[in-house]
């Protein structure tokens, strides 16, 4: 089992250098995330999908957009790469049946992107 | 606002010491408590998660109450070991107007022999 799965593992940009941090899920989760870490810091999240063809924003979406036109795949890409972006990103999948993880239902993460902009 | 609050670290503990993490959150409604753990070099995993008061979560020795009364779900362990060495999340899930996760800033431990 692969799990979540993320591509690359680390990266350097330049400022205003664009690139996308890939994500799968070999899970069939309806349910995608993506996060991200600063030091010190808990998660924040960036942006979430719900199932395929439907995104949205979360805490912290400037900078970032997302599309998701498939189940397996959930792409975050940086458009022009500042300073303030300099983070580790961290995708994430949940499956429920409901859609509520008040229910409990479980995140699972992949092992992260380290990004570091000069 | 919702929040979470962890206790600062790093802690640095003996094996077989124990081991209290305190955690205490904020929210609007009635949230599922979780504690998750993040070992070097990877994403964070599912260590337990309680859905409402009074649950208590387990698993690999670590336990967690959910104590409404005092807004708390702090994790125990008995006896750590070396293995234990990680950052560990406390973190609630509401429903707003996405399924929310708030994570607390994590809690760095290192347990030596």
């Amino acid at each position: 089992n692969a799990g979540v799965t993320q591509t690359p593992k680390f990266r350097i940009l330049k400022i205003g250098q664009s690139m996308t941090l890939q994500c799968t899920q070999d899970m069939n989760h309806n349910y995608m995330y993506w996060y991200r870490q600063d030091p010190g810091m808990g998660l924040k999240l960036i942006y979430y999908s719900v199932g395929a063809g439907i995104t949205d924003k979360g805490e912290v979406p400037n900078g970032y957009n997302v599309s998701r036109s498939t189940t397996e795949d959930f792409p975050l890409r940086l458009e022009l790469a500042a300073p303030s972006q300099t983070s580790v990103y961290f995708c994430a999948s949940s499956s429920s049946a409901t859609g509520r993880l008040t229910l409990g239902e479980t995140q699972y993460f992949g092992p992260g992107t380290r990004l570091l902009v000069l | 606002g919702d929040s979470v609050t962890q206790m600062e670290g790093p802690v640095t503990l003996s094996e077989e010491a124990f081991l209290t993490i305190n955690c205490t959150y904020t929210a609007t409604g009635y949230p599922s408590l979780f504690w998750y753990v993040q070992y070097p070099g990877e994403g964070l995993q599912l260590l337990l998660k309680a859905t409402k008061a009074d649950d208590k979560g387990s698993n690999k020795g670590f336990e967690a109450t959910y104590r409404k009364e005092t807004t708390s779900f702090h994790l125990e362990k008995g006896s750590v070991q070396v293995s234990d060495s990680a950052v560990y999340f406390c973190a609630l899930s509401l429903i707003t107007s996405y399924d929310k996760v708030i994570f607390g800033p994590g809690t760095s431990l290192s347990v030596i022999p």
